[in-house]
């Protein structure tokens, strides 16, 4: 089935405890992305990857880091977590036109 | 740049009876539109999507949206909600050239059906 997965669906964590959401996608899909979902924002990108090692900051970078070392993994790290990170995360691929989304991470920062 | 306004954050609506939910963009260049919907707990799904051509498209579960370039909206109807269309529904634009990898997403409007 193709599919994007991310891990863990849920985390909590507290402030400055270094932390990997992974992503995974099985339609070789070049373009990876990351979201955040915040009540009354909609979804704001964080990073794009156009490629192996092609990686861009989106809309709200501070704080995230990613790495695309194989075209299936696009995981997102923040290295000292804060509050104001706590979110709803998605990962996407994408073929041409269409999006296709993660079932999110529920992440809290303590 | 392209920024999306999703008009209504809440739609209540009785079961049955027609739903309309608003969006409008703005942007420098040509867009593509998307719709997307979020059931609770879950991701987001493609809805519909205006690429080019008709301006009145159909999407799954008897959704239409009709692009209109002069009033720069894309809304979103279906003539009858069951309580299953509950859910949170997201229009977003891509820019035309390229591809709609670079998404920008309204605030949301969360359409509630009613018994």
């Amino acid at each position: 089935e193709a599919q994007v997965t991310q891990n863990p669906r849920y985390l909590i964590t507290v402030t400055g405890k270094k932390l990997t959401v992974t992503c995974s996608q099985n339609m070789n899909h070049e373009y990876m992305s990351w979201y955040r979902q915040d009540p009354g924002l909609g979804l704001r990108q964080i990073y794009y990857s156009m490629n192996v090692e092609v990686t861009d900051k989106g809309d709200v970078p501070e704080g995230y880091k990613v790495s695309r070392k194989e075209k299936r993994n696009f995981p997102l790290i923040l290295e000292s977590p804060s509050p104001n990170q706590t979110s709803l995360y998605f990962c996407a691929s994408s073929l041409l036109n269409e999006q296709f989304f993660g079932p999110g991470t529920r992440l809290t920062v303590l | 740049a392209q920024s999306v306004t999703q008009l209504d954050s809440q739609v209540p609506v009785f079961e049955e009876a027609p739903v309309e939910l608003r969006c409008n963009y703005s942007s420098s260049v040509s867009v593509y539109l998307f719709w997307y919907v979020q059931y609770p707990n879950q991701g987001l799904q493609l809805l519909l999507k205006y690429l080019s051509g008709s301006t009145l498209v159909k999407g799954i579960n008897g959704f239409e949206a009709e692009f209109n370039k002069s009033q720069t909206s894309f809304h979103l109807r279906k003539p009858s909600v069951h309580i299953s269309d509950t859910a949170e529904y997201f229009c977003a634009a891509g820019p035309f050239s390229g591809s709609a990898r670079q998404l920008t997403f309204g605030s949301g409007t969360q359409l509630t059906v009613l018994p």
